[in-house]
């Protein structure tokens, strides 16, 4: 069973650019999470998409948005970029109810903001 | 809202030997998830052991254990018989069980070193 597949893996843009990630879950998952991880701020978490529809949100402001289309995959745009965006950013899937409990992390789009 | 707090920031430890990995937590629920995740430098997060709150039996998956003190709000790992391949970041993350949504809130890790 394939993991949890985020593209692209590294990117650098300049500030004032926008950037989309895209996150395809584990099969048959319907919950995709985003998370930002950073030396500063450890793993915050961004939102949480669960058949098409945000189901949670962190505090980040309206820059970060995403979406999930009807096969689960899932994208994070950010819009006008700033230096403190650098970060890793995380996608995770789940199966989406609450009996089961964990997430399936995958590796990760480093984005360098210059 | 839930906080953790992972109070070690990093930790080393002899191979073969045993290390325990400290994680408190603060919620006003009474049935949630908690979990320890590997983070090696590869990046890509794993599981390595889960715990759920009304179950009072301690977790354990080989190797790794945890001692959960649900009053204490305490969520301890202890690795036995350490391998290089044990040295990344851990987290410690909880999840709440009521209703439906996935967020996970993790403290700030622990870099455990595996020396020979």
């Amino acid at each position: 069973k394939a993991g949890v597949t985020q593209t692209p893996r590294y990117l650098i843009k300049t500030r004032g650019q926008q950037v989309t990630l895209s996150c395809s879950p584990i099969s048959g998952h319907r919950s995709v999470s985003w998370y930002q991880q950073t030396p500063g701020q450890g793993l915050q978490f961004l939102f949480e998409y669960f058949s098409e529809t945000q189901r949670n949100k962190g505090n980040f402001p309206g820059r970060f948005s995403g979406r999930q289309f009807s096969n689960s995959r899932s994208e994070m745009n950010v819009s006008t970029l700033e230096l403190g965006d650098s970060a890793l950013y995380l996608c995770a899937s789940s199966l989406g109810v609450a009996s089961t409990g964990e997430l399936f992390f995958g590796e990760g789009s480093r984005l360098t903001v210059l | 809202a839930q906080t953790v707090t992972q109070s070690q920031p990093e930790m080393s430890v002899q191979e073969a030997e045993t290390v325990t990995l400290s994680c408190t937590y603060d919620t006003s629920e009474s049935d949630y998830y908690l979990f320890w995740y590997k983070q090696p430098p590869s990046r890509q997060m794993i599981l390595v052991i889960r715990q759920e709150a009304y179950k009072q039996q301690n977790a354990t998956e080989n190797r790794f254990s945890v001692n959960f003190q649900k009053a204490a709000k305490s969520f301890s790992l202890k690795i036995s018989d350490s391998q290089l391949g044990d040295a990344a970041m851990y987290f410690c993350a909880y999840r709440s069980a009521t209703g439906t949504a996935s967020k996970l809130t993790f403290g700030t890790g622990t870099r455990l070193q595996v020396t020979l």
